[in-house]
Order: structure tokens, then C-alpha cells, then sequence
């Protein structure tokens, strides 16, 4: 059964970059039919699909985030990662990382997730 | 960006109820069209996908319908544990986009 696991500062400080790594186990991350991806839900706000990472290395980003996100694989360790960069307070937030089903798209499963504060 | 809006935001309704939560979208998305549920303090689950495909796994109260921007999640009969935020999202273009959420509780 694939599971995910997000792991990472839990917490940050302004202007700085959130970073956060997402293990996947049982399934490999080379598959073919997927991509990879990132999702963040504010306290009781809404869903924001942040980006996605196919195992060959293209990406494709939100473009309210794009300019700030940067989404790697690490093949080797079954992982891909996030980074955030120039963080505020409006980035605090559970995120959560996702299988992403290419055609047709869909998430699932997601890691539990990791709630990431930004205070100084 | 493709708005999602749900509605209502919120109902009550007793287990063993049908109910159905509506989303409707700025755009056509055609079938773009996917459910989730996420329960108090856990990670959103996947329910349906490509507006009326049930995920693998899933109970069979479940189902969807809908095409082009009007869609709708039913929930034959509700159990304890659908007691929860339902969310649904469009694939059809970037960036994928979420709906609101319904939160629905006991009555």
C-alpha cells in the first residue's frame, strides 16, 4: 500500500525558505503514470494545489506561488521535496504532499501532513 | 482561473440521511471533476473522479454527477464517519483549484 510522509521544520521564520521533504513508500516514485505533488490548507482555509513534479524532473507550478516554489525528486530515495522561499505569515499553513494522478487528474493518496508556522 | 463554489457551505443531517452537495465552476471543465473527503484532523481522502468514477476502495453511497460547470456529490446514507469536510476540484486546466468545502455535521 503506497503511503506518503511529509518531514520538515515545523517551523520557520520570516523572509526565510520552508523546506519539506515527502518519503514515499510502497510504490515507486518512478512510475509512469504520475506525478507528485503538493497541496497547503491554511487553518481553516481552503485547499491551494501548490505544484507538481513528474519523475523525469518537469514541474509545473501554481502561478500565484511560482515565482517562490521550487519542487525536486530524489529517485534515489524515493523522495521529492519543496521549497518555499521568502516566507510571511501568509504561508503558514498544513501542507501536505500527494500522489497526483496525471490523465485523468487526481490526488491520492496524501501524507498525513506537516503544519509549518512562520514566526520570528 | 477556474472559481470552484460550493454549496450549501455547510448542512446538518441525521446518519442514514441522503444528501447531496452541489459545486459549480466558472468554466466548462467538461468532466474535470474529482470529490474528497477530509475527516476532523486528517488528510483529504478521494471519493470520486472525473465527475462520476468511483475511487477504488470506496463505499458504494457514494456517487457524483454533473458535467460542463454543475456538478453534485450524493451520499445515499450517511454514516458516522461522513461526518466531514467534502472539497471538490477541477483538473481541466492550471492551476488545479479547489472548492470551498461543505462541512457537513450530525444532526
Amino acid at each position: 500500500q503506497l503511503q506518503l510522509q511529509e518531514s520538515g521544520p515545523g517551523l520557520v521564520k520570516p523572509s526565510e525558505t520552508l523546506s519539506l521533504t515527502c518519503t514515499v513508500s510502497g510504490g515507486s516514485i518512478s512510475s509512469n503514470d504520475y506525478y507528485w505533488g503538493w497541496i497547503r490548507q491554511p487553518p481553516g482555509k481552503d485547499l491551494e494545489w501548490i505544484g507538481s513534479i513528474y519523475h523525469s524532473g518537469s514541474t509545473y507550478y501554481s502561478s500565484s506561488l511560482k515565482s517562490r516554489v521550487t519542487i525536486s525528486v530524489d529517485m534515489s530515495k524515493n523522495q521529492f521535496s519543496l521549497k518555499l522561499s521568502s516566507v510571511t505569515a501568509a504561508d503558514m499553513a498544513m501542507y501536505y504532499c500527494a500522489r497526483h494522478h496525471n490523465t485523468p487528474q487526481w490526488f491520492d493518496p496524501w501524507g498525513q501532513g506537516t503544519l509549518v508556522t512562520v514566526s520570528s | 482561473d477556474i472559481q470552484m463554489t460550493q454549496s450549501p457551505s455547510s448542512l446538518s443531517a441525521p446518519v442514514g440521511d441522503r444528501v447531496t452537495i452541489t459545486c459549480r465552476t466558472s468554466q466548462s471543465i467538461t468532466s474535470h471533476l474529482n470529490w474528497y473527503r477530509q475527516r476532523p484532523g486528517k488528510a483529504p481522502e478521494l471519493l470520486i473522479y472525473g465527475a462520476s468514477r468511483l475511487q477504488s476502495g470506496v463505499p458504494s453511497r457514494f456517487s457524483g454527477s454533473g458535467s460542463g460547470t454543475d456538478f453534485t456529490l450524493t451520499i445515499s446514507s450517511l454514516q458516522p464517519e461522513d461526518f466531514a469536510t467534502y472539497y471538490c476540484q477541477q483538473s481541466y486546466n492550471t492551476p488545479i483549484t479547489f472548492g470551498q468545502g461543505t462541512r457537513l455535521e450530525i444532526k
